[in-house]
């Protein structure tokens, strides 16, 4: 059974950097049949697809044009974890973020367990 | 991008009601539809993958339906843990996007 184990602060002053990591197990970061995603959840926005990271002989990112620029999804196979990385963050960025694991033709089939992030001086 | 269109927004049902909700795409996106539903407080949960594959442990009074850009959840009889939200997610091509959202309450 996978579990996906978010960590990370649950508030960020605004034009700073929100990190949030996701500790993977049942499975791994480094597969070639899964990508790792972000996705958040705010009233105002609904469910939001950030980006993802995935391994297909080398790593790959994609994220949501809306995001480009200020965000960074990186893996690390030591940990098997993910981190999401949002710089200059606003107010507008406080939502739940979710990590969660895609796979076939683009499902996802487990969450983490979400954290709400607020941005707030 | 792809963007999905939700309905109803909310609906208010009794246990044993037979529901549909349904979700149409702005372009055909063939079966790349999958279905969620969430609890308060919790992450989503897969329920249908690709318009009409039941997740595994999930109760076959759900399925799934359509395809292009037209998709429905049915929900055959009603029971007192299906009162959640439940969205719609297109798998077509990134950005994935969600919908709106159908909010499911007991009347």
């Amino acid at each position: 059974q996978v579990q996906l184990q978010q960590s990370g602060p649950g508030l960020v002053k605004p034009s700073q950097t929100l990190s949030l990591t996701c500790a993977i197990s049942g499975d791994s970061v480094s597969s070639n049949s899964a990508t790792w995603d972000w996705i958040r959840q705010s009233p105002s926005r609904g469910l939001e697809w950030l980006g993802r990271t995935y391994y297909r002989s080398r790593w790959y990112n994609d994220y949501a044009v809306s995001m480009r620029g200020r965000i960074t999804i990186d893996p690390d196979t030591s940990k098997n974890q993910f981190s999401l990385h949002l710089n200059s963050v606003t107010p507008d960025d406080t939502a739940v973020y979710y990590c969660a694991r895609l796979v076939g033709t683009s499902w996802f089939d487990f969450w983490g367990q979400g954290a709400l992030v607020t941005v707030s001086s | 991008d792809i963007q999905m269109t939700q309905s109803p927004s909310s609906l208010s049902a009794s246990v044993g009601d037979r529901v549909t909700i349904t979700c149409r795409a702005s372009q055909s996106i063939s079966t790349y539809l999958n279905w969620y539903q969430q609890k308060s407080g919790k992450a989503p949960d897969l329920l249908i993958y690709s318009a009409s594959s039941l997740q595994s442990g999930v109760p076959p009074r759900f399925s799934g339906s359509g395809s292009g850009t037209e998709f429905t959840l049915t929900i055959s009889s009603l029971q007192p843990e299906d009162f959640a939200t439940y969205y719609c997610q297109v798998s077509h091509s990134i950005p994935y996007t969600f919908g709106q959202g159908t909010k499911l309450e007991i009347k």
